[in-house]
C-alpha cells in the first residue's frame, strides 16, 4: 500500500530564511508519481510540481527546488530566501502507476515565515 | 473557464439529514474524485471516476454516495450524515493527456460542511 509521511507537522522561521519540507514515501511500484501542493490561509490547494519515478533530476523554479531521491524514497522541497507570503500547509502526495490518478496525501507541514 | 466549481461553500446538517456536495468542471476533464479533509489527516479520497458511468471507492466510502452521468458533473451524496463527516470537502479534476491519469489534479474551492 502506498503512504506519504511528512513528519514536520509545523516549522516556523523568520523572512530570508531558507527551509526545507521533508516528504517520505512507500510504494511497491516501480512506475509511480509524485507531487507537491500548497494550500495557503485562503484553503485553495495549488499544484506545484509532478515528478515521475523515473526522472531524478532535482528541479528548481525561482525560490523553489525540489530533490527527488530513490535510494532513500524522499521528495523533499527547499524554499530559498523565504517570504512571508510562503506561509502555508504544503503537501506531498503519491500516485502509483497501478492506483491510477488516485493520490495519496501525506499530513502536512504547516509553514509559518515570520517578518 | 470556471475551472472546478463546488456548491455549496458552508452547510450545517443535523445529524441524520441527507444532502448533496455539487461539483462541476468545464475542462473536459476525464478524472475526479472527491476528498476530505480533516485537522492533521491531509486529504483522503472517498470516491473517484475515470469517465462517465464509471465510478469506485476511495480509501473512505462509507456513508458516501456517487455517479457520474455527464462528464462535468460529480456529486456526492451524504445519505445520513453522522457527527463524523464534520470536514471540509474538495473535489477535483485532472485529464488523462499523453502523459497517462497522472496528471496534476485540479482542485475545487471546497465545502466546509459542520453536522450537529
Amino acid at each position: 500500500a502506498q503512504k506519504v509521511t511528512q513528519a514536520q507537522t509545523e516549522i516556523s522561521v523568520v523572512e530570508k530564511e531558507d527551509v526545507t519540507l521533508d516528504c517520505v514515501y512507500e510504494t511497491r511500484d516501480t512506475t509511480y508519481y509524485l507531487f507537491w501542493y500548497k494550500q495557503p490561509p485562503s484553503g485553495e490547494l495549488v499544484f506545484l510540481i509532478r515528478r515521475n519515478s523515473f526522472d531524478e533530476q532535482n528541479e528548481i523554479s525561482g525560490r523553489y527546488s525540489w530533490n527527488f531521491q530513490k535510494s532513500t524514497s524522499s521528495f523533499n522541497f527547499t524554499i530559498t530566501a523565504s517570504q512571508v507570503v510562503d506561509s502555508a500547509v504544503y503537501f506531498c502526495a503519491l500516485s502509483e502507476e497501478t492506483s491510477g490518478s488516485r493520490l495519496t496525501f501525506g499530513e502536512g507541514t504547516q509553514l509559518t515565515v515570520n517578518p | 473557464n470556471a475551472g472546478v466549481t463546488q456548491t455549496p461553500k458552508f452547510q450545517v446538517l443535523k445529524t441524520g439529514q441527507s444532502m448533496t456536495l455539487q461539483c462541476a468542471q468545464d475542462m473536459n476533464h476525464e478524472y475526479m474524485s472527491w476528498y476530505r479533509q480533516d485537522p492533521g489527516m491531509g486529504l483522503r479520497l472517498i470516491h473517484y471516476s475515470v469517465g462517465a458511468g464509471i465510478t469506485d471507492q476511495g480509501e473512505v466510502p462509507n456513508g458516501y454516495n456517487v455517479s457520474r452521468s455527464t462528464t462535468e458533473d460529480f456529486p456526492l451524496r451524504l445519505l445520513s450524515a453522522a457527527p463524523s463527516q464534520t470536514s471540509v470537502y474538495f473535489c477535483a479534476s485532472s485529464f488523462q493527456g499523453t502523459s497517462g491519469p497522472y496528471n496534476e489534479q485540479f482542485f475545487g474551492p471546497g465545502t466546509r460542511l459542520t453536522v450537529l
